[in-house]
């Protein structure tokens, strides 16, 4: 079945840069897109941007840009999204979520999220 | 950008009430409307796509409706299972708003 299995929680200093990865299972990682999410503590989704595994383009949120990098390894189906520069404001639950063969797709399935929290 | 706005932010219903959730995009958006559903400390699900379409193994009790800039998730007969927070997308084009969700409660 789908997986996606995120890297574990990560507690970071302002200023400094995180990196999440995304291990894709149980179909073909470049056939499908894949979103990145984040939730803060109480609040609701808000969407980072994208990355075509086939290729490596990417397409970011305004509000990230300059500050976030997607990546992608095929050789482990895997997904990085770094984002630099933290600030208290940044401490929230990374999700990775798969799209479909177009960008222009709802995300299913998710991965389990991993914490960030950004404190000094 | 074009932003999504959901109405109401929460609600309390009995079971077996009918529930409804409206989501309101600023610009037009076809029918690019996804619903999730996340319960409490779970990762969101995603529950209909394409405004009105079912995803596989979603009870039939939701439904959605809509096009352009209105749409509506129905619950037909709230279930204590469905106490969760749920969230409209658009995913026509690049930012992929969310609502800002509704949490929906039992009396």
């Amino acid at each position: 079945q789908v997986q996606l299995v995120q890297s574990g929680a990560e507690v970071k200093k302002p200023g400094a840069s995180v990196k999440v990865s995304c291990k894709a299972s149980g179909y073909t990682f470049t056939s499908y897109y894949m979103h990145w999410v984040r939730q803060a503590p109480g609040q609701g989704l808000e969407w980072m941007g994208i990355i075509n595994p086939s290729g490596g383009s990417t397409s970011y949120a305004q509000k990230f840009q300059g500050r976030v990098t997607m990546t992608r390894d095929t050789s482990t189906s895997t997904v990085y999204m770094e984002l630099s520069s933290l600030r208290s404001e940044d401490t929230a639950v990374y999700y990775c979520a798969r799209g479909f063969d177009s960008p222009w797709w709802p995300h299913d399935p998710w991965g389990q999220g991993t914490l960030v929290t950004v404190s000094s | 950008d074009i932003q999504m706005t959901q109405s109401p932010s929460s609600l309390s219903a009995s079971v077996g009430d009918r529930v409804t959730i409206t989501c309101r995009a600023s610009q037009g958006i076809s029918n690019y409307l996804a619903w999730y559903q996340q319960k409490p400390g779970k990762v969101p699900k995603l529950l209909i796509y394409a405004a009105s379409t079912l995803q596989s193994g979603v009870p039939s009790r939701f439904s959605g409706s809509g096009s352009g800039t209105d749409f509506t998730l129905t619950i037909s007969s709230l279930q204590p299972e469905d106490v969760a927070t749920y969230y409209c997308q658009k995913y026509n084009s690049a930012p992929m708003t969310f609502g800002q969700g509704t949490k929906v409660e039992i009396k």
